[in-house]
């Protein structure tokens, strides 16, 4: 069956550095994507790996390692409207469907 | 900015009752899906729709549930006789075909309650 796992919780102070940690085991695997959800609202777009490494987008970064089905978000400068629920999900089917996988979510909280 | 808009913003139903549920895609992407979140849990597919017919659907999706592109704008999910567990926000989602097809942008989300 398909499976991601993340820490439920993640507490951290304004301005600094968070990790969220995702693993994951799926049938199939095209890539690893991250979307941002606040309370009441849809998921938003963050980031997505294809290829083992890091991509750098603003705040955010998200890396993958393929070979041991393990990604992270990384958030910087943190501030409080970073305050949501954060998401992996993964692209586990191929050509003629984009479908996510999605994992349970982690509830960032960035405290003053 | 160009955005996925869903219909209505909340809906109540009692159990039985058949349901339709809107959405607008953005309008040059191809691929259009339907998710479901159930209060406090995660996002679950349920189905995704390509060149006019259903390319892949989860257990979720039964019987009681079709899809349709009834035109060049809208898409639409029905539940034909919906069930008390049925209740949870159903978000529409599309994608380019080709490019950024990864990226997958959200509608604000239908919140379906069924009594």
């Amino acid at each position: 069956g398909q499976s991601l796992e993340q820490p439920s919780e993640v507490t951290a102070v304004e301005g600094a550095i968070v990790q969220i940690n995702c693993t994951y085991q799926t049938s199939g695997f095209y890539g690893l994507s991250w979307y941002q959800q606040h309370d009441g609202g849809a998921p938003t777009f963050l980031s997505y790996n294809a290829l083992d490494g890091l991509e750098e987008t603003g705040r955010f970064s998200s890396f993958l390692s393929r070979s041991d089905s393990y990604g992270y978000l990384l958030l910087q400068e943190l501030q409080m409207k970073d305050s949501a629920s954060y998401f992996c999900a993964v692209r586990d089917s191929g050509a003629g469907s984009y479908q996510l996988t999605f994992g349970k979510g982690t509830k960032l909280s960035v405290i003053p | 900015e160009p955005e996925v808009t869903q219909t209505p913003s909340h809906q109540v139903t009692q159990m039985g009752q058949e349901v339709i549920l809107r959405c607008v895609p953005i309008s040059n992407h191809l691929y259009f899906y339907w998710y479901r979140q159930i209060l406090g849990q995660k996002v679950e597919f349920l189905v995704s729709f390509y060149n006019n017919e259903i390319s892949e659907k989860s257990e979720i999706f039964d019987d009681q549930f079709s899809v349709e592109r009834p035109d060049g704008s809208n898409f639409t999910l029905k539940i034909r006789s919906t069930k008390l567990e049925d209740s949870a926000m159903y978000f529409c989602a599309s994608s380019e075909a080709s490019g950024r097809s990864y990226e997958q942008y959200f509608g604000p989300g239908t919140r379906l309650t069924v009594t």
